[in-house]
């Protein structure tokens, strides 16, 4: 079957950084996004690895390794509006998107 | 422009009832998609749309049917509801089936 995890709740304090992992086992590898939900929202695209390596976007960066099935997404100088949850998906060889079920990041002052 | 528009925000519906969730898009967007998303649960698909005309069966199709007669609009159609349809449904949307998806403000659906 396919399978995504990730940590069900993470904290942090402001200004530190954190990282969050995720590892996957799906049918089929087309990319792997991350996207960031804020409670009561619509998850929002934050990021998209498909080659091996770090894609780093301001404060936030995303890992991908393919042949050890893992990624990650870090998040710099936190502030307290990082608060939220973050959804790991990849997309399988049909396309489609399979989710992980999400990380709750809290970040304390 | 507005991205994704879903209706209604929420709704409390009496099982058995007739439901269509709305979803539009004003990004001329080819692809589209339903989901479900449950609390300790991922994001699950329950229909898709590839391009207008087309549709598709996701994870979780059974009780609900979607139709795409236009690029814009995709409905989400409850037959007849039931408790465990209680959920928050996102349409989203992408450019191609590979492309990035953007998601619409959802529709909470308390079905008593």
């Amino acid at each position: 079957g396919q399978n995504i995890d990730q940590p069900t709740e993470m904290t942090a304090t402001e200004g530190a950084i954190v990282q969050i992992n995720c590892t996957y086992q799906t049918s089929g590898f087309n990319g792997l996004f991350w996207y960031q939900q804020h409670a009561g929202e619509a998850p929002t695209f934050l990021s998209y690895n498909v080659l091996d390596g770090l894609e780093e976007k301001g404060r936030f960066s995303s890992f991908l390794s393919r042949s050890k099935g893992y990624s990650y997404l870090l998040l710099k100088e936190l502030q307290m509006k990082d608060s939220a949850s973050y959804l790991c998906a990849v997309m399988d060889s049909n396309y489609q998107l399979i989710w992980g079920a999400g990380t709750k990041l809290i970040i304390k002052p | 422009i507005a991205g994704i528009t879903q209706a209604p925000t929420s709704q409390i519906l009496a099982a058995g009832r007739r439901m269509t969730l709305r979803c539009t898009q004003d990004m001329r967007h080819n692809a589209m998609y339903w989901y479900r998303q449950d609390l300790g649960l991922g994001l699950r698909l329950i229909h898709y749309s590839n391009t207008a005309g087309t549709t598709g069966k996701g994870e979780v199709p059974d009780g609900y049917s979607v139709s795409r007669a236009n690029t814009d609009d995709f409905p989400l159609t409850l037959a007849s509801a039931v408790p465990s349809q209680t959920s928050v449904y996102f349409c989203a949307s992408s450019d191609g089936t590979q492309e990035t998806q953007y998601f619409g403000p959802g529709t909470r659906l308390l079905v008593l």
